[in-house]
């Protein structure tokens, strides 16, 4: 079984400044994919950021990077430039690769960290 | 846009009520699933579905059924409510098998159960 840990449960930034959210993650599969999603306060959950494990190149999405360190199985998330929009619940989260035949694929997701981006 | 609509933002029902959640997407995908939220844990999967009719267990099912019998709606029932499934509760949905397919959540609804 996968599992997901997110040792930051709450974080501040100014805003302009640079902000790093932790994510470990335990698994035994070889090729997998890591997501960061995003949970404003209206609740809707987004999509961030994802990260296929094969590929060595950080994703980047914008003002979003991810630091991926396979060996060390951490998965963290860069926010440059805060803003006041991204006030949010952040969830890192995985999903194998592999699929058995007649099922989905499912996401397991870490606690999160609430991050508040301060004026 | 894909939609994932939740037929309820705000629920309150007493002990032993039976429940039902509804969720409806509007993009025909394969897969839909529930998730509960709690602070401090997360998401967590109750069930999910891969196809009409067809269901599987998540990591926390007790306490829950599901229904699927029609492609875009996916409903999640308490069959007699307990005040500890008082919780945010998560729909979304992806398209086909591929990992690269990203899930589209719902507003989520929350159940209070007094």
């Amino acid at each position: 079984a996968q599992t997901v840990t997110q040792s930051q449960p709450e974080m501040s930034v100014q805003e302009a400044e640079t902000v790093t959210l932790s994510c470990t993650y335990d698994t035994s599969e070889n090729n997998y994919y890591l997501f960061w999603y995003k949970q404003p306060p209206s609740r809707q959950m987004i999509l961030v950021i994802r990260q296929e494990a094969y590929k060595q190149q950080n994703a980047t999405e914008n003002r979003f990077s991810v630091n991926f360190q396979k060996a060390a199985k951490s998965f963290s998330l860069k926010i440059s430039d805060s803003q006041l929009g991204d006030t949010a619940m952040y969830f890192c989260a995985f999903m194998k690769h592999a699929l058995s035949s007649g099922s989905a694929r499912q996401l397991t997701f870490g606690s999160g960290t609430q991050l508040t981006v301060l004026p | 846009d894909v939609k994932v609509t939740q037929s309820s933002r705000y629920l309150v029902k007493r002990t032993g009520e039976k429940v039902f959640l509804e969720c409806v997407q509007d993009m025909d995908h394969e897969n839909m699933f529930w998730y509960r939220q709690d602070p401090g844990l997360g998401l967590r999967l109750i069930y999910f579905s891969y196809d009409v009719k067809m269901k599987e267990k998540g990591d926390i099912p007790e306490g829950y059924s599901v229904s699927r019998e029609k492609k875009e709606r996916f409903s999640l029932i308490l069959e007699s409510a307990s005040t500890n499934q008082t919780s945010m509760y998560l729909c979304a949905s992806t398209l086909g098998s591929s990992g690269a397919n990203v899930l589209t959540f719902g507003a989520g609804s929350r159940l209070t159960v007094l």
